[in-house]
């Protein structure tokens, strides 16, 4: 067990839909990512947060964004979703925001959209 | 063409074998290199950590990078039938980019 707790686990929506994932960092991580894995792209980097502030982007779309709250939990809102969009999504957290603060992963949401 | 290459497999080996996991990159920049694990159904963990190139060695693993030609490897000595899992390479440059550039795993499978 990393820590790091997401939830649901699973979740089943329509084309069309919005929903909310959420994530709780390991205890006195401030660093918060979040990950879309799929069979063909593999591990795909969305976005960083680190105490409250975005660090850094990756191929996150438009219909896509995220926040962390003071408590330091954070949610990753999908809005309009389209078929594509079914996949892994995870959460990391980390102390920090160097590369060399390892990261760890929660167990994962898995979205299909129908 | 991807930033980091990685064979999918499956790989499928007997008990006791070692076993060789590899991946390529294009980005010179990239200077941390990490392997995760991946169990089904479960989030990655840390295997190895190893920063610019050369070996590192934790129990039956071994993590060896080599700048020059782009290329990391992770051999697992005495493979166990608790070692099958898929195994994804990572990557980050220098400090201030902050975010992971991953391969698309290997699917392991060591047969008892």
């Amino acid at each position: 067990d990393s820590g790091v707790t997401q939830t649901p686990k699973h979740l089943i929506t329509a084309t069309g839909q919005r929903v909310t994932l959420r994530c709780s960092p390991r205890s006195g991580d401030l660093s918060v990512y979040w990950y879309q894995q799929s069979l063909d792209q593999g591990l795909q980097f969305l976005i960083q947060y680190y105490n409250g502030e975005e660090r850094a982007k990756g191929n996150i779309l438009e219909r896509f964004s995220a926040q962390q709250f003071p408590d330091l939990h954070s949610e990753l809102n999908l809005s309009s979703l389209e078929l594509g969009d079914s996949a892994l999504y995870f959460c990391a957290s980390s102390v920090g925001t160097s590369e060399i603060n390892e990261q760890f992963f929660g167990p994962g949401t898995r979205l299909t959209v129908l | 063409q991807k930033e980091v290459e990685q064979d999918p497999g499956p790989l499928s080996v007997p008990e006791g074998a070692i076993v060789s996991l590899n991946c390529t990159y294009s980005n010179s920049a990239f200077q941390y290199f990490m392997w995760y694990r991946q169990y089904s159904r479960k989030g990655p963990e840390l295997l190895m950590y190893t920063y610019s190139s050369g070996n590192k060695e934790d129990g039956r693993f071994t993590a060896q990078v080599d700048k020059s030609s782009k290329y990391i490897s992770l051999f697992i000595r005495d493979s166990q039938p608790s070692d099958s899992a898929t195994y994804l390479c990572a990557m980050s440059a220098a400090s201030g980019t902050y975010k992971y550039i991953f391969g698309t795993g290997t699917r392991l499978k060591v047969l008892a």
